[in-house]
């Protein structure tokens, strides 16, 4: 069955570094997405990507992060310098018709 | 804003026990709603979802129904198993529109104990 697949699974990074998070949907998908979820709190909608172009996006998604789609297959979700309140499990989702399709998750830790 | 709000966990159970994970929804119009889960170490997956009042979605044994009285959702399910130890997830988002981007609530982790 086709999965949504993220990697690394756990990323540790130094305050200040830059980080890509990387995702790959599933192939005839149209849109794509990244949540987050900071531990012990919700899952928030972060920013979602049609037709090459972000079509929405939260407050959260400042000007440190940017997204990505840079060979047809690839979605990146990259933040230029990270914080530490930027630890979070960040999920990457694809969508066809009807259903959302989600990853497994970025655990990304920040020192 | 649109909110979710679900009840606090963690849920411990027996096997075989009765389930019911509360959720509360606040949001203009008429939202579509769903419930994910979470199983450890794998992503979010759809579990049901009710697109309108009174609708009830199911799956797995699963049920929940799209209550517009009193914006609830409630997740129940007659006897859980070992099986459905997992984070589960209340979200909704509005019908219609092409994007499906979703809000959720916290998270409810179910531990099912034999």
């Amino acid at each position: 069955e086709p999965e949504v697949t993220q990697t690394p699974s756990h990323q540790v990074t130094q305050m200040g570094q830059e980080v890509i998070l990387r995702c790959v949907p599933i192939s005839n998908h149209l849109y794509f997405y990244w949540y987050r979820q900071i531990l012990g709190q919700k899952v928030e909608f972060l920013v979602s990507f049609y037709n090459n172009e972000i079509s929405e996006k939260s407050e959260i998604f400042d000007d440190q992060f940017s997204v990505e789609r840079p060979d047809g297959s690839n979605f990146t979700l990259k933040i230029r310098s990270t914080k530490l309140e930027d630890s979070a499990m960040y999920f990457c989702a694809s969508q066809a018709r009807t259903e959302a399709f989600f990853g497994q998750g970025t655990r990304l830790t920040v020192v | 804003g649109d909110s979710v709000t679900q009840m606090e966990g963690p849920v411990t159970l027996s096997e075989e026990a009765f389930l019911t994970i509360n959720c509360t929804y606040t949001a203009t119009g008429y939202p579509s709603l769903f419930w994910y889960v979470q199983y450890p170490g794998e992503g979010l997956q759809l579990l049901l979802k009710a697109t309108k009042a009174d609708d009830k979605g199911s799956n797995k044994g699963f049920e929940a129904t799209y209550r517009k009285e009193t914006t609830s959702f409630h997740l129940e399910k007659g006897s859980v198993q070992v099986s459905d130890s997992a984070v589960y997830f209340c979200a909704l988002k509005y019908s219609g529109a092409g994007s499906y981007q979703l809000t959720f609530g916290k998270g409810t982790k179910l531990s099912v104990i034999p």
